[in-house]
């Protein structure tokens, strides 16, 4: 079955430590997206690429790093300079550049918490 | 930035009432995209809506597009337990390099 994997499901960091959160898909998808979701807020979003070796800084880049390196692969790295890293981190794909019309299909998430 | 507001943030109804979630901005949308977040889940896509004035329909599930391109609805008819989730908005704002950007959600809970 084609998808998105995101690994793993649940991640304790310790402070001052970097953590990396894989995402993998096997649509064929150009598009790759990192979001983050709080509880009672939608999903915002951290980082996106629309071709390999290329992303851009979505609205909460800060604190967050991310390579392209292939197109299947597109790992988020939580940096110690993201002082609130407790979230449910969301990987997606579309199958074009996000400027087309395409929906959006998502992993299962990661829950990343500080210890 | 830019926002979508999205109304309410919680619906609790018995089960066969009618839900109606709205999502509102002030700048023209390209389009507007639906996804339901099930209890533990990810969001998974539900519909797409372009034109103005655009009307969809998903089985009990009513989508609308606002003639200005500003506003979205969705309403469910007869609520079933299987809708309970979180129902997201997601926009796309012109000339804002394609970025989804996505309501806070209305989170439905059905009694039966």
């Amino acid at each position: 079955d084609g998808g998105i994997t995101q690994s793993p499901k649940y991640l304790f960091r310790k402070e001052g430590q970097n953590v990396t959160l894989s995402c993998e898909q096997n649509l064929n998808h150009d598009a790759m997206y990192w979001y983050r979701q709080d509880p009672g807020q939608g999903l915002r979003l951290i980082y996106y690429s629309q071709i390999v070796n290329d992303f851009q800084k979505g609205d909460i880049a800060e604190g967050y790093s991310v390579s392209r390196e292939k197109k299947e692969s597109f790992p988020l790295t939580v940096t110690s300079a993201q002082k609130n890293p407790t979230a449910f981190y969301l990987c997606a794909s579309s199958s074009r550049a996000p400027n087309s019309n395409q929906p959006q299909h998502f992993g299962d998430g990661t829950r990343l918490s500080i210890l | 930035g830019q926002q979508v507001m999205q109304i309410p943030q919680y619906q609790h109804v018995q089960e066969g009432e009618d839900f109606t979630t709205y999502c509102n901005s002030s700048t023209t949308l390209s389009n507007i995209q639906w996804y339901k977040q099930r209890p533990g889940g990810h969001p998974v896509f539900l519909i797409q809506l372009v034109k103005s004035g655009e009307v969809k329909k998903q089985k009990r599930l009513t989508f609308q597009f606002g003639e200005a391109k500003k506003n979205s609805s969705l309403h469910i008819t007869a609520t079933q337990t299987t809708d309970v989730g979180t129902y997201f908005c997601a926009a796309m704002i012109y000339n804002q390099g394609g970025k989804l950007i996505f309501g806070q959600g209305t989170e439905l809970s059905v009694k039966p």
